[in-house]
This record gives C-alpha cells, sequence and structure tokens, in this order.
C-alpha cells in the first residue's frame, strides 16, 4: 500500500530564513506527489504536484520541491518564509485500488516568527 | 473561492438528531471525496463517489449515510452520532486520471453534545 510520512508535526523557522518541510514516500510504481497547505478554518489548498519530469517542482506561494528518488522523498521548500506561510501542510500521494484516492499524511505545523 | 463548497460551515447537534451536510462542485470533475479530519490524526477517507457510484467505504460506522444523486454533489447523513465524531468533515473532488490534485471545500465543523 501506498504510504507517506512527514516525520516533524511542527517546523519552526525566523521570517526571512529559508524552510523544509520534510515528506518521505512508500509506494509501488511511479509516486504521484502532493502538497497541500490548511489555514484556520479552511480545507485544504493544492500547492504543488510531482507526476513525472524534473525533480524539482515549482508551485504557488513560492513554494517548490524536490522530489528524490533514491531518498524516497519530496520535502517542501521555501527561500525565504513569511509570516503568512504558518499553517498546516499536508504530503499526499496518489493510491490506486480500483478507484483513486489520495493518501495524507499526518501534517506539520510550520511557524514562521517575525 | 475554492470551486467546492460545503453547507453548513459549522453544525451542533444532540446525538439522537438527524442532519445532512452538503457537498456542491461545479468543476466538472467526475469524483467525490469524504474525509474526516480530528485533532492530531491523520485525515481520515470516508467514502468516494466516481460518476455517482460509490467506490470506496472505509469501514465507517452507518450511522454516517452518504448519498450521490449527481456527479455535482454529494451528501453525507447523519444520525445517532457519538461525541467521537465531533470533528472537521471536509469534502473534496477530482477530476481525470489520478494526475490531478483535488479540489477541497472548506468543511462543516460538527459538534456532538
Amino acid at each position: 500500500a501506498q504510504s507517506v510520512a512527514q516525520p516533524e508535526d511542527q517546523v519552526n523557522v525566523a521570517e526571512g530564513n529559508p524552510l523544509t518541510v520534510k515528506c518521505t514516500y512508500s509506494v509501488s510504481g511511479n509516486p504521484y506527489l502532493f502538497w497541500y497547505v490548511q489555514y484556520p478554518n479552511r480545507g485544504l489548498q493544492f500547492l504543488l504536484k510531482y507526476i513525472t519530469g524534473d525533480n524539482l517542482v515549482k508551485g504557488s506561494y513560492g513554494f517548490e520541491a524536490e522530489f528524490n528518488k533514491s531518498q524516497t522523498s519530496f520535502h517542501l521548500k521555501k527561500p525565504s518564509a513569511l509570516v503568512s506561510d504558518s499553517a498546516l501542510y499536508f504530503c499526499a500521494v496518489r493510491d490506486y485500488s480500483g478507484t483513486y484516492k489520495y493518501i495524507f499524511g499526518t501534517g506539520t505545523r510550520l511557524k514562521v516568527l517575525a | 473561492e475554492t470551486g467546492v463548497t460545503q453547507t453548513p460551515r459549522h453544525l451542533v447537534m444532540g446525538m439522537t438528531n438527524k442532519k445532512s451536510l452538503k457537498c456542491e462542485q461545479h468543476l466538472g470533475h467526475n469524483a467525490m471525496y469524504w474525509y474526516k479530519q480530528s485533532a492530531k490524526k491523520p485525515l481520515e477517507l470516508m467514502f468516494v463517489y466516481n460518476f455517482k457510484e460509490q467506490t470506496e467505504n472505509n469501514s465507517v460506522p452507518s450511522r454516517f449515510s452518504p448519498e450521490c444523486p449527481n456527479s455535482s454533489h454529494l451528501f453525507l447523513h447523519l444520525h445517532t452520532l457519538q461525541p467521537e465524531d465531533s470533528a472537521l468533515y471536509l469534502c473534496a473532488s477530482t477530476g481525470g486520471e489520478g494526475n490531478q490534485p483535488q479540489h477541497f471545500g472548506d468543511g462543516t465543523r460538527l459538534s456532538i453534545l
């Protein structure tokens, strides 16, 4: 079965510093990987995805993610964090067992400190 | 505007009440999903519908009853709920061959008294 793991419950970073939110995956076959962000009292919003191609994927709001097949990782990154980036971040992998569904990590809370 | 609308946004009900959650999307998507999000727990997939047909029931108790009358609307009928059912219920939709992201509604915050 497909799975993703987010090893950090919370990440703190100073405003203006680079940020990394970690995700590792376990899949059979080629991985379809996604990052989402959730702000308080809102649903999840799509940030970016990796299907195939370049290992560095660029997404919304200046975020990017690096796909690393040998380390089975898909870490989310941003060169310069903003206070407004503070939110809950989810990594997800697509699964298929007769229907498409998406397996989510446990989420990482990002706090950007002014 | 996410393209997926959920109503109501908040719901407080007693354990003996019957209520329904509604989800609507006009994105032309063919698949719709119900998730339960509880504090400090992973996002739990409850049901999946594809072209109005239920394709996944993730061992959800029968006090939750989904309905998908067409590809744009999804309901979750609730009856005789338990306090542990208090959570944020999220609806999502997607189209294509699974290489497209899901679009989520803003959820219904459900509190069981």
